[in-house]
């Protein structure tokens, strides 16, 4: 069966440090990953995508990035965080080509900027 | 603009039924999801919409009606554990998801 993992689960990080939230999954070859934030009150944001290794669609311009540097491994980053940065991280997976497949999320990871 | 709309909270009691309504704007739709979501937690698939009618999944119905831009969710035999909120979700012509802001959901004894 397929897992999905990220983490950490919770961080609090001064403006300006770095960060870096990372996913796997596991069970599957090939998936489409997806970085999303959810504030509190509002729908789901999606920050990037990618349909494979080093192939990344950003959809929001801000001071966050991804990388893929395997199949299975998504990973989300930043030079300096902002306040505007807090939020619940969420990473996702679908299988390839299926456009109207279910999303299945990772657990979450809850960034506090002080 | 695309847009999702979806009332912020509801309450309901014990044993009840609940319908949570989402009206949506799309440029294209391929589709409507609905996901559940306890606080903390991730969000959870309960079902996708993609021709007008009505699907049962033992407690819980989703209903889409694509001439009206409008789907929703039937909860019936409400328990404790049916406290979460709901997220609404459209299928833009690109495939991606247009997410509504959830809607909380509050089950009394």
């Amino acid at each position: 069966s397929q897992t999905i993992h990220q983490w950490p689960a919770t961080l609090v990080q001064p403006v300006g440090s770095p960060l870096s939230l990372e996913c796997t999954v596991e069970g599957t070859s090939n998936p489409n990953l997806y970085w999303y934030r959810q504030a509190a009150g509002r729908g789901l944001q999606l920050l990037f995508y990618s349909v494979g290794i080093g192939q990344i669609s950003s959809e929001v311009p801000q001071n966050l990035s991804a990388s893929r540097p395997q199949d299975r491994q998504f990973i989300l980053s930043s030079k300096k965080l902002l306040l505007s940065d807090s939020g619940f991280y969420l990473c996702a997976w679908r299988t390839q080509g299926a456009d109207t497949g279910e999303l299945f999320f990772g657990e979450g990871s809850r960034l506090t900027v002080l | 603009g695309q847009n999702i709309d979806q009332p912020t909270e509801m309450t309901a009691t014990e044993g009840a039924i609940v319908q949570i309504n989402c009206t949506y704007q799309t440029s294209g739709f391929n589709g409507l999801f609905w996901y559940q979501q306890h606080a903390g937690e991730a969000p959870t698939f309960l079902s996708y919409n993609v021709l007008d009618g009505l699907e049962e999944k033992g407690r819980f119905s989703s209903f889409l009606s694509r001439s009206k831009g409008y789907s929703y969710l039937l909860l019936k035999e409400l328990q404790m554990k049916d406290s979460a909120s709901y997220l609404c979700a459209a299928v833009d012509s690109n495939y991606q998801l247009i997410w509504g802001a959830g809607t909380k959901l509050i089950i009394k004894p």
